[in-house]
């Protein structure tokens, strides 16, 4: 069983299309993330969540907007989609509770190749 | 400054040979963790360890090894009788206690030639 899967694996898209990136963790972990890894496999927090609540925003832009359903599941929905956009996205978890004390930690997923043309 | 500088960007050897990638950080705070994570050609990022800045002690997995110096602010990464299979980015980050958020080095980047 994958423990943080993302979904879908390669997304191309047009300038100015709307998308969405699924994540859903199974370590039962309370904390998700999205980064970003630009083309020089630069890699950058966006987004953080804990037990669905907001707790980094990393001066994303406006047209990012993540959601949390349950703690399982981060989401990233990205409006009117920039050439800028194009990197690799990764969702990634980590338990709060150890977190916060250090011993732990983040598992990432298998990211997501968004290309906007 | 937070910070981790990885200043090799690319480094090759042929296969067997032991190799060295480096990381340097800058931290005011006393408690902080450090990681490596592997990053192979399929593009997924596989944890490789984690140090917490209070465990100087130097680690040993197999044909991997970390040396973490608090003097010089360095946690380096060797491979010892390096195989293809490591060719892969390595990057180097930082948490702070308190906090969720990982910094990432800028990776260095291990071509071993068979």
């Amino acid at each position: 069983d994958t423990a943080v899967s993302q979904t879908p694996k390669y997304l191309v898209t047009q300038m100015g299309n709307d998308k969405s990136i699924k994540c859903e963790q199974n370590l039962g972990h309370d904390t998700m993330y999205w980064y970003k890894q630009d083309s020089k496999k630069f890699l950058k927090i966006m987004f953080s969540y804990n037990n669905k609540e907001l707790i980094i925003n990393e001066t994303v832009p406006n047209r990012f907007s993540p959601k949390s359903p349950d703690k399982a599941h981060l989401n990233l929905h990205i409006n009117s989609l920039e050439l800028g956009d194009s990197a690799v996205y990764f969702c990634a978890s980590s338990q709060s509770r150890t977190a916060l004390t250090g011993n732990t930690e983040a598992f990432f997923g298998q990211g997501t190749r968004l290309t906007v043309v | 400054a937070q910070k981790v500088t990885q200043a090799q960007t690319e480094i090759s050897v042929v296969e067997k040979e032991d190799v060295t990638l480096d990381c340097v950080y800058e931290t005011r705070d006393t408690t902080y963790y450090l990681f490596w994570y592997k990053q192979p050609p399929s593009g997924e990022l596989v944890f490789l360890i984690r140090r917490n800045s209070f465990d100087e002690q130097n680690e040993i997995s197999g044909r991997y090894s970390w040396n973490f110096q608090k003097s010089t602010s360095s946690f380096n990464f060797t491979i010892t009788a390096s195989q293809v299979v490591d060719s892969a980015v390595y990057f180097c980050a930082l948490r702070f206690a308190g906090t969720y958020k990982y910094i990432f080095g800028t990776g260095t980047r291990l071509k071993v030639l068979a």
